[in-house]
């Protein structure tokens, strides 16, 4: 069992491209997140899904999409990538009824 | 003021040690907490709930106070092992579910 896998590891990209993150899990979690973490800050919510075929907006949702066409895939899309996008982003996600979320590996991203 | 606050360290503690670090969150509304650790350049996981009568793991403690809205963590006999960040969680309803994370705690055990 992989639990969540997020792809890829690490990117360097150039601003103003496009750049889609993903996230995979396989505990047919309802809920899925999107963190990005940065230095001296606490994760910060991006977006979020409670269950396939709905989202909704964290706290920094500016410059980010995702969709859930289903319950084990939550993309994460930069349609323009500027230098403040650089982070590290988590997924997550967390079964219904519980509060505690399991969180993929990461995915470092350079915004040139 | 951050929703949720917590000294950003380093603690360099001596293994065996017992160290101790809180967390003060803003608002009084929250209804769940929790530690998560975090290792080098690796995802959080939860380490602990903190329940309001406070809850032990092993040498970890949790506990949590209302009224001055914080709550701390207790690690005995420290190990080398116990090196990571320790992020405080804060779940507020009132926010549809989301948790409030704290930037974290840095603990160093040395040998």
């Amino acid at each position: 069992i992989a639990g969540i896998t997020q792809a890829p590891t690490s990117q360097i990209l150039a601003a103003g491209r496009r750049m889609t993150l993903r996230c995979t899990q396989d505990m047919r979690h309802n809920a899925m997140y999107w963190y990005r973490q940065d230095l001296g800050l606490g994760l910060r919510l991006i977006h979020y899904s409670n269950t396939a075929g709905t989202t909704g907006k964290g706290e920094v949702p500016d410059g980010y999409s995702v969709s859930r066409a289903n319950t084990d895939d939550f993309p994460l899309t930069l349609a323009s990538a500027v230098p403040s996008q650089t982070s590290v982003y988590f997924c997550a996600s967390s079964p219904v009824g519980q509060e505690t979320q399991y969180f993929g590996p990461g995915t470092r991203l350079l915004v040139l | 003021r951050k929703e949720v606050e917590q000294d950003p360290g380093p603690f360099n503690v001596p293994e065996g040690a017992t160290v101790a670090f809180n967390c003060t969150y803003s608002n009084s509304a929250s209804q769940s907490f929790f530690w998560y650790r975090q290792d080098c350049r690796k995802e959080p996981k939860l380490l602990m709930s903190v329940y309001s009568s406070g809850n032990e793991d092993g040498r970890f403690t949790a506990q949590l106070n209302r009224a001055s809205q914080y709550i701390s963590l207790l690690i005995r006999d420290s190990k080398l092992s116990d090196s990571a960040t320790y992020l405080c969680v804060v779940n507020t309803l009132d926010s549809n579910y989301q948790l409030i994370w704290g930037a974290g705690t840095k603990l160093i055990i040395k040998p």
